[in-house]
């Protein structure tokens, strides 16, 4: 079975600093996806960002980018210019086609003002 | 994103009554939806995955019967808890998926339930 594993349940960040988090996967599947959730303290899940195995570029959004390590099986989210807003639970997650979510245990961000 | 709606936000119920939690996706058809419950400071934990038109399918340790789950149409899911007790009390999220290959899952904004 797959699984996502999630190792620092928390960080915590400079506001205006970078900061990265972790997450390792397990899987003997070639296809699948990769995804960032947060969840702030309103429990709202947000997707923050999505891979797809077979790309190897690694996916950006805005301040958010991934470094992407298929043979390590690695999915780390860094955030840059980290602001008051980014402070949230964050899951990595995993799905290969047509399948069901897997997430790892979370980590949750502060941010120092 | 794609958006989906979860109604109520919040229940409080006396034990033993049952309350229904609705999940819609606003803005696109969800051939899947899942139910998921999330305990405090931890991970979701997946309670049930449903097809439009079909029984759902739930995940081991999940009492169907107690959990009742409704997918009747590509915009409406809903969720039953049927003689609710103090250990229901939880949060709820539900989730849906368009395209069952590629689409990404919309979460809803989460129901709380306490049962008195």
């Amino acid at each position: 079975a797959q699984t996502v594993t999630q190792s620092q349940p928390e960080m915590s960040v400079q506001e205006a600093e970078t900061v990265t988090l972790s997450c390792t996967y397990d899987t003997s599947e070639s296809d699948y996806y990769l995804f960032w959730y947060k969840q702030p303290p309103s429990r709202q899940m947000i997707l923050v960002i999505r891979q797809e195995a077979y790309k190897q570029q690694n996916a950006t959004e805005n301040r958010f980018s991934v470094n992407f390590q298929k043979a390590a099986k690695s999915f780390s989210l860094k955030i840059s210019d980290s602001q008051l807003g980014d402070a949230a639970m964050y899951f990595c997650a995993y799905r290969s086609r047509a399948q069901k979510l897997v997430f790892g245990q979370g980590t949750r961000l502060t941010i120092n003002p | 994103g794609a958006v989906v709606s979860q109604h109520p936000s919040w229940v409080i119920c006396k034990s033993g009554t049952s309350v229904k939690i609705e999940c819609r996706s606003l803005d696109f058809q969800a051939t899947t939806m899942f139910w998921y419950r999330q305990f405090p400071k931890q991970s979701l934990m997946l309670m049930a995955t449903s097809n439009e038109g079909s029984k759902a399918t739930y995940e081991q340790g999940v009492e169907k019967d107690k959990f009742l789950i409704n997918h009747a149409s590509l915009t409406l899911s809903t969720l039953t808890v049927t003689s609710a007790h103090p250990e229901d009390s939880s949060f709820y999220i539900c989730s849906a998926r368009g395209n069952p290959s590629t689409d990404t899952q919309y979460f809803g904004p989460g129901t709380r339930l306490t049962v008195l």
